[in-house]
């Protein structure tokens, strides 16, 4: 069974662009969850969709925004690009929105640079 | 709100020593509980994970006990190796499915 894929593995963009990542959850799941995992340790999370819906956001400026596609697979667009952006975007899905252990499975991440 | 706490990091270790990594939670509902791994240049891995009280999750040797009582999930293994090297991160599903919260990752160093 395919784990959790996204593209691109790195992406490089000037201050002031738009960067879309991609997402494809494994199959059968409906819930996607992005990450903003900067330079260190923590994870900050973004934004979590489940068939098709926006279900939740985190302390996110309006310029980070999403998608989530009839076939479960996400897009994350970051509007007008800073420095402060670079970092690993990470991509999670699960099976379960609500009840059971609902585990997440990521995906290896897009390396953002912003320069 | 819902939140995770794990003991501050780095942790430095020589191979084959006991390790343990604190992880607290407060949580409404009943919560489940996880442990994630990160290796150096990769996405996190589901290393373990806990439904209900009294669970023990295990796997490649690592064991954590879901500890209502004190709120607790430490992490534990008898003999860590080299490539156990990694971040740490704990991790709770709480307000009925809702909500997923990290901790703020504990690194790893095992020195052989």
């Amino acid at each position: 069974e395919a784990g959790v894929t996204q593209s691109p593995t790195h992406l490089i963009k000037t201050r002031g662009q738009q960067a879309t990542l991609r997402c494809s959850p494994i199959s059968g799941h409906t819930s996607v969850y992005w990450y903003q995992q900067a330079l260190g340790l923590g994870l900050q999370f973004l934004l979590w969709y489940d068939e098709g819906e926006e279900r939740n956001r985190g302390n996110f400026p309006p310029r980070f925004s999403g998608r989530q596609f009839p076939n479960y697979s996400s897009e994350l667009n970051v509007n007008a690009l800073e420095l402060e952006d670079s970092a690993l975007y990470l991509c999670a899905s699960s099976l379960v929105a609500s009840g059971g252990a609902g585990e997440q499975y990521f995906g290896p991440g897009t390396r953002l640079t912003v320069t | 709100g819902d939140s995770v706490t794990q003991m501050e990091g780095p942790v430095t270790l020589s191979e084959e020593a006991f390790l343990t990594i604190n992880c607290t939670y407060t949580a409404t509902g009943y919560p489940s509980l996880f442990w994630y791994v990160q290796y150096p240049g990769e996405g996190l891995q589901l290393l373990l994970k806990a439904t209900k009280a009294d669970d023990k999750g295990s796997n490649k040797g690592f064991e954590a006990t879901y500890r209502k009582e004190t709120t607790s999930f430490h992490l534990e293994k008898g003999s860590v190796q080299v490539s156990d090297s990694a971040v740490y991160f704990c991790a709770l599903l709480g307000g009925y499915g809702q909500n997923f919260v990290f901790g703020p990752g504990t690194r790893l160093s095992v020195l052989p």
